[in-house]
């Protein structure tokens, strides 16, 4: 089984401040991981991934995310926030393997970026 | 590509009234997925193909919900009947070769 954590409900951030968005995950083989956003009335966007290879990753709109195997997570970062980053950030994940190709979510947590 | 498109985006309906969701996926994708998000439950996986073959249904909640991938192109997810616990955001996603999975606007289902 697999599974993701996202320990908090919402992070409140003042604009131009560093931002971390945590997600710890749980899966039986090697993972792949994800991060996608969400803005209001919309589907999921995709971020960035972590497949292989370098554990920090950048992605869109200047987000990274590092990849830390013993402590089985992949946190969302960003240097300095903006307003327009205020959305629903989702971590994902599934097994590398070639069975199971669906990934499973973690409950979401709501990124408040204060002006 | 346009990406995923997902058909109606807003369904109000009736209870006990049958619903018939729509997706087509992004062009030369051979996975595609089902997903519904609410706010107890966040985002479930309901079921997924590949090649238009299920290989996933058990995230469908009971037997009132069914799906179908008759080509390539065109996927539908039924409920019949519907009830107001069903009310959520249904989305569709697809992917190919590359890893992610590319998500449509989604279909708001209430159903009253």
């Amino acid at each position: 089984a697999q599974s993701v954590a996202q320990p908090e409900d919402q992070v409140n951030v003042a604009e131009g401040n560093p931002l971390t968005v945590k997600c710890t995950y749980s899966v039986s083989g090697n993972p792949y991981l994800f991060w996608y956003v969400q803005y209001p009335n919309r589907g999921l966007q995709f971020l960035l991934k972590y497949i292989t290879g370098d554990n920090l990753v950048k992605g869109s709109y200047g987000f990274e995310a590092e990849f830390n195997k013993s402590q089985t997570s992949f946190h969302l970062k960003k240097p300095s926030a903006l307003v327009s980053d205020s959305a629903l950030y989702f971590c994902a994940v599934r097994d590398s393997g070639a069975g199971r190709r669906a990934l499973t979510f973690g409950s979401g947590t709501r990124l408040q970026v204060q002006p | 590509d346009a990406g995923v498109i997902q058909s109606p985006r807003h369904e109000v309906t009736e209870m006990g009234q049958e619903v018939t969701l729509r997706c087509k996926p992004i062009s030369g994708h051979d996975y595609l997925f089902w997903y519904r998000q609410t706010m107890m439950r966040g985002l479930e996986l309901l079921i997924y193909f590949n090649n238009n073959v299920p290989i996933d249904d058990s995230g469908m909640p009971e037997d009132r919900f069914s799906a179908k991938m008759p080509n390539a192109s065109f996927s539908t997810l039924k409920i019949q009947p519907s009830e107001p616990r069903d009310s959520a955001v249904y989305f569709c996603a697809s992917t190919g070769g590359t890893t992610e999975a590319f998500f449509g606007q989604g279909t708001r289902l209430t159903v009253v």
